[in-house]
Parts: structure tokens; C-alpha cells; sequence
């Protein structure tokens, strides 16, 4: 029992690059989101999904696309990396509570 | 606009001691609380929370205390041990389970524990 794995842990993109951020979860949680980690900003929401096949954005979706084709999976896009997009992102599920993935340091040159 | 924040950015306790991890909000709508606790190079873990019908919860050495008219929570940790350092992030939420699954988080609080 993995529970939530993000991958990679590291990754630096040149701006303009796109990407695709993977988070897997074994545990049959309906609810997936991402947050993204900033210095002085706390975790922040960019977009989260009831199920498969429903995602809607959080407060800083600009810049990102997810999709959600199975329960397990729901990946994050960044279409053309901007430096702004400089972040550790967490993927989470919640039932009753949240578990969070271990992150993905991002860093856009 | 943050609703939810944490004005200390670090504190520095000596073991043994009381830590005393601050958080304010602004949002009335907020019913539930959260403290998550965050190493480094780790996803954040859940440490303990209170709804707003109590003002004190326990765990162990945590408590956290709710003042709703101060619009005001606090992490106790007593006594402090080193393995407690870390970064504490305060989150809150709405009552209803679409609100709970869209924390509003702090800034985090990080937290030294020196021997």
C-alpha cells in the first residue's frame, strides 16, 4: 500500500517546456488535488476532482490542465513552463482526511 | 487575501519546553480546523484538528485551542522534543465535506527544537 506517489521528485524545465507532473494513489479515494508549496504562501489549491471524469479549479489554476480518466490517476500539465511555476506541487486525496504525496520540487529556468 | 495566517515564520524552543505555534483567520464561514506537520523532502502529515463546536482538543503532548471569537487557534506541543521540528501549517475549512476538501492552508510555522 503505496498511498499517493508523485513522480519525479525533481525536474527543471526551461520556460516554455511543457511537462506533466504524475500522481498515482492506490488507496480508492474518489477526491484527488494538487497543491502548489511557495515560501510565504502556504499550500495553495490549483485544481482538484470528485471522481473520474470531474475536475474543476482551486485558486491558482492559471497555467495548468489536469484530467482524470481513472480513479488512480490525476495528472497536472503545465503546457509552456513559466518561471512564476517555480514551486514544490503536492498531490493529495482526501476520505475524512488528506494524504499527501511526497512532491515534486519544480524549477523553471 | 489570506484568510488563514501564521505571522511567526520560525520559532526556536529549547526541548523540554512548551512550543506555542500561532494562527489567525478571517473568513466566519470557517468551521473546521487543521494542524498538518511537514518535514523535509515529505509530503505534510496530519497532526490534529477541532470543529468549532469545541474550543480545546487533545492529543498526547498537542493540543490546539480555538478561540472563535478572537478568530484565533494555537498548537500547544509540551514538552517539546527534538524530533518535533519541522514545518506546522495551520489549514481551515468550511463545515460541509465540499468545503472540507479545499483547505485553506497558512503560511507554515517552522519550528526548532534545539537539545
Amino acid at each position: 500500500n503505496a498511498g499517493v506517489t508523485q513522480t519525479p521528485k525533481f525536474q527543471v524545465l526551461k520556460t516554455g517546456q511543457s511537462m506533466t507532473l504524475q500522481c498515482a494513489q492506490d488507496m480508492n479515494h474518489e477526491y484527488m488535488s494538487w497543491y502548489r508549496q511557495d515560501p510565504g504562501m502556504g499550500l495553495r489549491l490549483i485544481h482538484y476532482s470528485v471522481g473520474a471524469g470531474i475536475t474543476d479549479q482551486g485558486e491558482v489554476p492559471n497555467g495548468y490542465n489536469v484530467s482524470r480518466s481513472t480513479t488512480e490517476d490525476f495528472p497536472l500539465r503545465l503546457l509552456s513552463a513559466a518561471p512564476s511555476q517555480t514551486s514544490v506541487y503536492f498531490c493529495a486525496t482526501f476520505r475524512g482526511g488528506y494524504t499527501f504525496g511526497s512532491g515534486t520540487r519544480l524549477t523553471v529556468v | 487575501d489570506q484568510q488563514v495566517k501564521q505571522n511567526s515564520p520560525s520559532l526556536s524552543v529549547q526541548e523540554g519546553r512548551i512550543s506555542i505555534l500561532n494562527c489567525d483567520y478571517t473568513n466566519s464561514m470557517f468551521d473546521y480546523f487543521l494542524w498538518y506537520k511537514k518535514y523535509p523532502a515529505e509530503g505534510p502529515t496530519f497532526l490534529i484538528s477541532i470543529s468549532s463546536i469545541k474550543d480545546k482538543n487533545e492529543d498526547g503532548r498537542f493540543t490546539v485551542f480555538l478561540n472563535k471569537s478572537a478568530k484565533h487557534l494555537s498548537l500547544h506541543i509540551v514538552p517539546s522534543q527534538p524530533g518535533d521540528s519541522a514545518v506546522y501549517f495551520c489549514a481551515a475549512s468550511p463545515a460541509s465535506i465540499q468545503g472540507a476538501q479545499k483547505l485553506v492552508f497558512g503560511q507554515g510555522t517552522r519550528l526548532t527544537i534545539n537539545p
